[in-house]
């Protein structure tokens, strides 16, 4: 079936580094791709999206690319800070969205003080 | 704006019961999703209802069931519990089908 792959599991960075999150996906028709964030013990909120005819959207200290030719996309965090800890999930649709989003295994962010 | 609201927060049931989860959409939104987080597993899609009607349903066995409401809130049903059930059920609501999903903080659910 359709799947959408993370790498890595688990990232840690130094505070004020930058961290980037890699997601591959399986069906070239995908067009819609969420990031989420989930803090333990909390809902996944979603923090950015980027739809297929667009390569790149950027919010505040946080970003997303898409290469759609590879089938990836990349979520990234500049000048991280403690309260970016927390366990990021990508997402994609599939066959037009019937099947909700299929979501990647998770990364946890690890921000080191 | 108030957000995706789920009840209740934590539910014990035993083998072989019925379980009921509760959901209510942000204002405006007519799609509901359920998902599954397990350990170890991820979100897994459970079932889609939109206006009223389930659209579609994942890869779990017809004891999860459900239905929307007039009024656009939601409701799972897990019935015949099994121990593999045990987990955080997570609704999210939609203005337009599956884009920009916003999840509810979820249901608990622990089977012994």
């Amino acid at each position: 079936g359709e799947n959408v792959e993370q790498h890595p599991s688990t990232l840690s960075v130094q505070e004020g580094d930058s961290a980037v999150i890699k997601c591959t996906y399986s069906d070239s028709a995908s067009n819609y791709f969420p990031w989420y964030k989930q803090e333990l013990g909390k809902r996944p909120q979603l923090i950015i999206d980027i739809r297929s005819n667009v390569g790149e959207k950027k919010d505040q200290r946080i970003a997303v690319t898409l290469n759609k030719t590879a089938k990836h996309f990349s979520l990234h965090i500049t000048e991280t800070q403690p309260e970016d800890s927390a366990v990021y999930f990508c997402a994609a649709i599939f066959g037009g969205g019937a099947d909700g989003l299929t979501f990647g295994k998770g990364t946890h962010l690890i921000i080191q003080p | 704006e108030a957000g995706v609201t789920q009840s209740p927060t934590h539910l014990i049931k035993t083998r072989g019961q019925q379980a009921t989860l509760r959901c209510s959409p942000i204002s405006g939104h007519t799609s509901v999703y359920w998902y599954q987080q397990a350990l170890g597993l991820g979100l897994q899609f459970l079932l889609w209802y939109d206006e009223g009607e389930e659209r579609n349903r994942g890869n779990f066995p017809p004891r999860f069931s459900g239905r929307q409401f007039p009024n656009y809130s939601s409701e799972l049903n897990v019935n015949a519990l099994e121990l593999e059930d045990s987990a955080l059920y997570l609704c999210a609501s939609s203005y337009q089908g599956p884009y920009e999903q916003y999840f509810g903080p979820g249901t608990r659910l622990t089977v012994t």
